[in-house]
């Protein structure tokens, strides 16, 4: 139990455009999804919390215009990168609490976003 | 805070020994902690946690160490196998949030 996916698994897009990832948690309901960014040989880092029907909290550093976050449904988390530059190539990962308990929280694959 | 690195340290280990992987967090709030396993291309996987209230715990062929007066962590994984070559993080969760800050990572390599 307790599977995250997320789609695409990787997708490559011209600069200026907008991309989105979706998170789902697939055999649970997410009352929280994360969204993480990991640039090559360096560790995750927070992007913004989301809960279920209300607004995302951004990181301190993270444009919120920039970084769109729906999470519109229990099972769905949607991340939007408009107007997509080349340095915003990464692997976005996204992870997903039940909010029963604080501490699990369980890991979705990651999408490798290239902008080109 | 977060963390930010320029590159990942690495451990190399021969198959068979014992590796030690260590981590020092940041803040004296935190009072959950847990060690995940990055393989290429892929997301973040559990491998053990521990409570500020432990200072040890064990699972299979892992064992976590938590030293709240040096704010340090570490892995320690028995017998090292040629599965266990990725890159390890440890997370520290902050006491009444939902958010976790990772440590910047350790590559483990394992030789035959």
């Amino acid at each position: 139990g307790a599977v995250v996916s997320q789609h695409p698994s990787w997708v490559i897009c011209k600069s200026g455009t907008s991309v989105k990832i979706e998170c789902r948690s697939l055999d649970f309901q997410a009352t929280t999804m994360f969204w993480y960014r990991q640039f090559p040989k360096q560790s995750l880092m927070l992007m913004a919390t989301s809960n279920e029907g209300s607004k995302a909290t951004y990181e301190q550093g993270v444009e919120k215009d920039k970084f769109l976050i729906n999470h519109a449904s229990l099972t769905l988390s949607t991340l939007t990168v408009t107007s997509a530059h080349p340095e915003d190539s990464s692997f976005y990962i996204c992870s997903a609490s039940s909010g029963q308990g604080r501490y699990e929280q369980y890991f979705g694959p990651g999408t490798r976003l290239t902008v080109t | 805070g977060e963390s930010v690195g320029l590159h990942l340290p690495t451990l190399s280990v021969q198959e068979g020994d014992n590796s030690i992987i260590n981590c020092a967090y940041s803040n004296s709030a935190s009072d959950y902690f847990i060690w995940y396993k990055q393989e290429s291309g892929k997301g973040p996987q559990f491998i053990i946690d521990i409570r500020s209230n432990m200072d040890k715990r064990q699972g299979q062929r892992v064992t976590v160490l938590l030293n709240k007066t040096v704010k340090h962590l570490s892995l320690q994984i028995a017998a090292t196998q040629p599965g266990d070559s990725a890159v390890y993080f440890c997370a520290e969760n902050i006491g009444g949030t939902y958010k976790y800050i990772f440590g910047t990572g350790t590559r483990l390599k394992v030789l035959a």
